[in-house]
């Protein structure tokens, strides 16, 4: 069973740039939700995705944006960097079988913008 | 609102000892409560999960206990070893437009001194 993965590991911007940052899920899983961290807090949910759909979303503005492919792995763009979005962002897979559903998590891509 | 609290932000206590991480939960109507472990700038690493119904679970040294009366949590390390340093994080899931979202708290960040 493959677990969740992320890429890149790091990654460096400048303020105004755009990013995508990749996720794949476990195997098994549909849905895959996306987390921001910043240092020294607990993740922010940032927006969920099921069925190639965002079926939910956080605080976040629109700049913050998605995609979910057919096999279910998933994209997360940032536009417009600012930098306040330096921080770890997270991806957890899970298997939508309705109500709640256990989340596990990838190692996360650690983001800077300069 | 669902608001996770966890208390203390940081701990540090020589090897060999027991000790408890405390988490707070604001709405009691709660699915489970996850315990999480995350090593600096790395990914979450799920360590326990308990369901609503259940009061407590255990893995090796590990004992977390649930009390959805009180909106309370502990995790019990047990003979604390220098490779239990890092930050613990519990989180509550959510149900908002849909999707499942985790609530997490601040966590708490725990060095143990050889």
């Amino acid at each position: 069973e493959t677990g969740v993965t992320q890429s890149p590991t790091h990654l460096i911007k400048t303020r105004g740039q755009q990013v995508t940052l990749r996720c794949s899920s476990q195997s098994g899983h549909n849905t895959v939700s996306w987390y921001q961290q910043a240092l020294g807090q607990g993740p922010q949910f940032i927006f969920q995705y099921y069925r190639e759909e965002e079926n939910g979303r956080g605080n976040f503005p629109p700049r913050f944006s998605g995609l979910q492919f057919p096999n279910y792995s998933s994209e997360l763009n940032v536009n417009a960097l600012e930098l306040d979005d330096s921080a770890l962002y997270l991806c957890a897979s899970s298997l939508w079988r309705g109500g709640e559903n256990e989340q596990f998590f990838g190692p996360g891509t650690r983001l800077t913008v300069l | 609102k669902q608001e996770v609290t966890q208390i203390p932000a940081a701990l540090s206590v020589p090897e060999g000892e027991n000790l408890v991480l405390n988490c707070s939960f604001t709405d009691s109507a709660i699915y489970n409560l996850q315990w999480f472990r995350q090593d600096p700038g790395k990914g979450l690493t799920s360590l326990l999960l308990i369901q609503s119904s259940q009061r407590e679970q255990t893995s090796g040294r590990l004992n977390a206990s649930l009390d959805k009366s009180s909106g309370r949590s502990t995790l019990y390390i047990a003979a604390s070893q220098p490779g239990d340093s890092a930050t613990y994080l519990c989180a509550v899931p959510i149900i908002i437009q849909g999707a499942q979202k985790l609530v997490f708290g601040q966590g708490t960040r725990l060095t143990i001194n050889p």
